[in-house]
């Protein structure tokens, strides 16, 4: 397959845990996004790599939240001490150099924080 | 602070009919505008990728239209099939990120 590929694709949690979410962007894709999205709700923005750099971790909502990328290809989104309020869907996408380019999306990865 | 509403949230049609879903945003300063299609439980499929530049992008029976300058995109279906039945997303891109409305729940009865 050649889309982005998310693992796992239903991670459940219990509160105050560790987790762990893995992106696989396209082969070649320079830029890599992670978005979540809550029930009901379009996604939002959490963070954007170019390359092995974090360009714009604006959107994290706070410190318990880390993504990394460091070979420049696939990404893992992490997340400490869990809350309730974390569970929605981590969706992750990736184009060529970022920029206006057309962002391509996995199938995302369910997170229920019990 | 961009922001992106889409109207109405939830639809019902025949199979058969032409519809029309809106999506409005705040801010025209924008780089492009993008149409997804998310089929429940799963991610989130592009339809149509408008360029600021551009007036409307056309695919199969889906048409997207762009007034930059009223701050306003429509999603135009054509003879709609029960296949369609999905939420239609609607996203502005001004910097980095997409910024994403709440989407259409349409529903196309046969």
């Amino acid at each position: 397959g050649a889309g982005v590929s998310q693992t796992p694709s239903n991670k459940v949690t219990e509160k105050g845990k560790y987790v762990e979410l893995r992106c696989d962007p396209i082969s070649g894709h320079t830029a890599l996004y992670w978005y979540r999205q809550s029930l009901g709700q379009g996604p939002e923005f959490l963070i954007y790599f170019q390359g092995t750099g974090a360009a714009d971790d604006s959107g994290l909502p706070n410190d318990r939240f880390f993504a990394v990328r460091p070979e420049g290809s696939v990404s893992t989104l992490k997340i400490q001490r869990t809350e309730r309020g974390d569970s929605a869907v981590y969706l992750c996408a990736s184009n060529i150099g970022g920029g206006d380019n057309e962002q391509f999306f996995g199938p995302g990865t369910r997170l229920t924080v019990l | 602070k961009q922001e992106v509403t889409q109207i109405p949230a939830a639809l019902s049609v025949p199979e058969g009919e032409n519809l029309v879903l809106n999506c409005s945003f705040t801010d025209s300063a924008i780089y492009n505008l993008q149409w997804f299609r998310q089929d429940p439980g799963k991610g989130l499929t592009s339809l149509l990728l408008i360029q600021s530049s551009q007036r409307e992008q056309t695919s199969g029976r889906l048409n997207a239209s762009l007034d930059k300058s009223s701050g306003r995109s429509t999603l135009y279906i054509a003879a709609s099939q029960p296949g369609d039945s999905a939420t239609y997303l609607c996203a502005v891109q001004a910097g980095t990120a997409l910024i994403f409305g709440k989407g259409t729940t349409l529903s196309v009865s046969s």
